[in-house]
């Protein structure tokens, strides 16, 4: 069946360095989103990528969507220690408004 | 973001008994509710999509007579984890979203979850 796979699954960073996590589908995705969830939290919408290349920018993280619509990357400069949390990418399966969600990327940022 | 709101938030039961979460979508009328599952530190596992006014579609794996989902609404969907083990112990989550304008569908709301703890 269609997975999301999601590396890394854990990252480790000092306060003010860069992160990324990627994602990658087995199958062309209609569109790919990223959610945060925060620890004993519930996940939180963050984007949603649907064109091609697509890249879009929301203050200090960027997100990309592959040309071929089956890898993603969410990119988070100068980290905080809000940013704290896990991502989750999930490819959706069209028509049927599904999420298959990656693995996660578990963030610690020291202060 | 709509707020989706699910009750309890934490339960405790004893193996055997039946144990209802309620998941509710407070400022909008959600297309389609989805049941999710989630393991310590790990990922989302859908467990079922719900919509209204009909039969929910269970995933590969997930047995339909042991969580039996009730969708009456289009703001409120229920989950029953029928004879709880200690195994059906875990956090679920729900979700809901809707069809946009372009007929595809929007962003998942998520509830908060319920910790579920059989005894």
């Amino acid at each position: 069946g269609q997975q999301v796979m999601q590396i890394p699954q854990y990252q480790h960073v000092q306060e003010g360095e860069d992160f990324t996590t990627y994602c990658n589908s087995s199958t062309t995705l209609s569109n790919i989103q990223w959610y945060k969830q925060r620890p004993g939290g519930h996940p939180v919408f963050l984007i949603q990528l649907v064109k091609s290349g697509e890249v879009k920018k929301q203050k200090r993280l960027t997100f990309q969507f592959g040309e071929a619509k089956k890898n993603s990357s969410l990119h988070i400069t100068a980290t905080q220690t809000t940013d704290v949390g896990t991502y989750f990418c999930a490819g959706l399966r069209s028509n049927t408004g599904k999420l298959i969600f990656g693995q996660g990327t578990t963030l610690q940022v020291k202060p | 973001g709509a707020v989706v709101s699910q009750h309890p938030s934490r339960v405790i039961c004893k193996s055997g008994t039946s144990v209802k979460i309620e998941c509710r979508s407070l400022d909008f009328q959600a297309t389609t509710m989805f049941w999710y599952r989630q393991f310590p530190k790990k990922s989302l596992m859908l467990m079922a999509t719900s919509n209204e006014g009909s039969k929910a579609t269970y995933e590969q794996g997930v047995e339909k007579d042991k969580f039996l989902i009730n969708h009456a609404s289009l703001t409120l969907s229920t989950l029953t984890v029928t004879s709880a083990h200690p195994e059906d112990s875990s956090f679920y989550i729900c979700s809901a979203s809707d069809l946009g304008s372009s007929g595809s569908y929007n962003e998942q709301f998520f509830g908060p979850g319920t910790r579920l703890t059989v005894l």
